[in-house]
């Protein structure tokens, strides 16, 4: 079945500096991708969500330039968390059609 | 818009007995309905999907939901719990079958006793 591999699946960074996390297809074509963020004991709050080639759509409330979406190809998106803060740890997730990926854990130090 | 309200936090059964998960959504258009489940640390798993086929959907590990349109709920059960589900499931609603925000419930943990 499809298959959306994530990383990392963790990474630990300090205050003010970027992290980038990858979201590929692995035998698909993914023309959309959903970007989540879990907070511990809750359930999924979309983020944004990245079409290939154009920019992405951010729900209300996030903030577009702290949180950089690019979808430059069918096979491969990318969220990154500039300027992270404390703040900012949580679990990420991405998502295509049905598949999501395994998820991201970051905590900010 | 749509919804989907999840009812119990928390669900605790013993090992052999039957799972029941509830799930009731809200959709002012004919929903796609669909149970996930998330182990810790981990991303969701699709369980099965509701696409307006069949109202009585099977899925994997032997989990199956049953779509009631005058109830407006789609419930998870599973005859006969293992150890091994013990996870948190969610219940999520979309207008869409491809492609399209899923709109989640806020999850329920479940708990299996030995």
């Amino acid at each position: 079945g499809a298959v959306v591999s994530q990383h990392p699946s963790w990474v630990i960074c300090k205050s003010g500096t970027s992290v980038k996390i990858e979201c590929r297809s692995l035998d698909f074509q993914a023309t959309t991708m959903f970007w989540y963020r879990q907070f511990p004991k809750q359930s999924l709050m979309l983020m944004a969500t990245s079409n290939e080639g154009s920019k992405a759509t951010y729900e209300q409330g996030v903030e577009k330039d702290k949180f950089l979406i690019n979808h430059a190809s069918l096979t491969l998106s990318t969220l990154t968390v500039t300027s992270a803060h404390p703040e900012d740890s949580s679990f990420y997730i991405c998502r295509s059609s049905y598949t999501f990926g395994s998820g991201t854990r970051l905590t900010v130090v | 818009a749509q919804s989907v309200t999840q009812l119990g936090s928390h669900v605790s059964v013993s090992e052999g007995a039957l799972v029941l998960l509830r799930c009731n959504y809200s959709s002012s258009v004919p929903p796609y309905l669909f149970w996930y489940v998330q182990y810790p640390n981990q991303g969701l798993q699709l369980l099965l999907k509701y696409t307006s086929a069949a109202t009585l959907v099977k899925g994997i590990n032997g989990f199956e939901a049953e779509f009631k349109k005058s109830e407006t709920s789609f419930h998870l059960t599973k005859p006969s719990a293992h150890m091994s589900d013990a996870a948190e499931y969610f219940c999520a609603v979309s207008e869409k079958e491809y492609g399209n925000k899923l709109v989640f419930g806020a999850g329920t943990i479940l708990r299996v006793k030995s």
